[in-house]
């Protein structure tokens, strides 16, 4: 059991390049997030998706766009990347159940934007 | 979502019990208490949550007032392993949302 799956973990990219950071995972979550992490600081949400083809503005949207065309995946993209961009990238996901609720996190992606 | 206010840091002796509050004025009816941590750069890691009773689990007991309006985790003996930023968050499920926001968090230092 993989649980939640980056790909990939490290990246380095050239202001204005593209790319898209991949979250798998095996456990049948409807719950699936993609968070940032800035050096010293807490995680930001930039979006949500609470099931297969649904998906939503977290607390920091602005310069990514997601998709979970199926319910194990969620894309996040980065159509031109700047370097206020360079952070630790963390998925998450969860099941819809009230009783049943711990997130699981993935390992993180570490990019930076040159 | 209710949003949550913790102490920035705090130290405890190896051995000892750590009790990390978290306030939580704004928090509804239907809404948990959920507690995270993250040791150096690591993914989060859950702990414990609640919604209106005290909880316990391997790891921690969660202890919840009576208004809900704060609650404190503890770590009944803390180990160095356990050194790492705590989040404390309020989650709802209203509406599909589900979403979970965290705060700065609480840095534990466990000393020897």
């Amino acid at each position: 059991n993989a649980g939640v799956t980056q790909t990939p973990k490290f990246r380095v990219l050239k202001t204005g390049q593209s790319m898209t950071l991949l979250c798998a995972q095996d456990m049948n979550h409807e719950y699936m997030y993609w968070y940032r992490q800035d050096p010293g600081m807490g995680l930001r949400l930039i979006h949500y998706s609470v099931g297969e083809g649904t998906t939503a503005k977290g607390e920091v949207p602005d310069g990514y766009n997601v998709s979970r065309l199926k319910k194990q995946n969620f894309l996040l993209g980065l159509e031109s990347a700047a370097p206020s961009q360079t952070s630790v990238y963390f998925c998450a996901s969860s099941s819809l159940t009230e009783e049943n609720t711990e997130a699981f996190f993935g390992q993180g992606t570490r990019l930076t934007v040159v | 979502d209710a949003k949550t206010t913790q102490p920035p840091s705090m130290d405890c002796a190896e051995g000892r019990a750590a009790n990390l509050p978290c306030n939580h004025s704004t928090i509804s009816g239907n809404e948990y208490v959920y507690w995270y941590r993250q040791i150096h750069s690591q993914g989060p890691q859950y702990i414990i949550h609640g919604l209106k009773n005290n909880e316990t689990n391997e790891m921690a007991s969660l202890i919840i007032t009576e208004d809900r309006k704060s609650s404190t985790l503890i770590l009944p003996h803390a180990t160095l392993r356990d050194t790492a930023v705590y989040y404390c968050i309020v989650r709802g499920f209203s509406g599909n949302t589900g979403k979970l926001i965290f705060g700065q968090g609480t840095t534990l230092q466990v000393k020897p």
